[in-house]
């Protein structure tokens, strides 16, 4: 089945930009969704199909995708940004077509 | 506004089963493809299984032949029977809505533990 690859973890200062990155092979040629999850809480939607934003999401949200690697940009990182955050496709060849990657720990120092 | 609330989680033991149920309020809940997605105490999320708006259904190899989603439109409301749970299967269960293969709004969860 299809893998995704994220970093386990990914440090940033207060007012700086994160980048989140998620590897899958030929990954540029699906559509990405990104999850934000604060512990205790559902996962909420900040991007999808690699670049949108739903509605509520800041614009300092950003997505990207291009050949094996996706990137989720967080610009002005705010402490209330500190989240587990997760990169998906769909997979329609798969069997298990819903694939996530295993989740990258953003800490704002 | 969206809403999808969970229940019918709790304890079972290994090889018993469990419902679970999902209210939908906010959306017009037959226009959309459905999901559960699990989570493991401190472990990544999990696809468990998908219905589409025709009632088809899918799921990934782990829980396939064990786990049954199902709808029902006129209460708004999706369904998950698990059976012959394992240790494995002890997690969060979200419910989900389906949007262009992504998930737009997810529920708060209800949680499964198997154990004796």
């Amino acid at each position: 089945s299809y893998v995704l690859t994220q970093p386990p973890s990914v440090s940033v200062a207060p007012g700086q930009t994160a980048r989140i990155t998620c590897g899958g092979n030929n990954i540029g040629s699906k559509s990405v969704h990104w999850y934000q999850q604060k512990p205790g809480q559902a996962p909420v939607l900040v991007v999808y199909d690699d670049s949108d934003r739903p509605s509520g999401i800041p614009e300092r949200f950003s997505g990207s995708n291009s050949g094996n690697t996706a990137t989720l940009t967080i610009s002005r990182v705010e402490a209330g940004d500190e989240a587990d955050y997760y990169c998906q496709v769909w997979d329609s060849s798969s069997d298990h077509p819903r694939v996530f990657g295993g989740g990258t720990k953003l800490t704002v120092l | 506004e969206v809403q999808l609330v969970e229940s019918g989680g709790g304890l079972v033991q290994p090889g018993g089963s469990l419902r679970l149920s999902c209210a939908a309020s906010g959306f017009t809940f037959s226009s959309y493809d459905m999901h559960w997605v699990r989570q493991a105490t401190g472990k990544g999320l999990e696809w468990v299984s998908a219905i589409g708006t025709a009632g088809d259904t899918y799921y990934p190899g782990s829980v396939k032949g064990r786990f049954t989603i199902s709808r029902e439109n006129a209460k708004n409301s999706l369904y998950l029977q698990m059976n012959s749970l394992r240790a494995g299967d002890t997690a969060v269960y979200y419910c989900a809505r389906g949007r262009t293969g992504g998930f737009d709004y997810w529920g708060q969860g209800t949680l499964v533990t198997v154990s004796s």
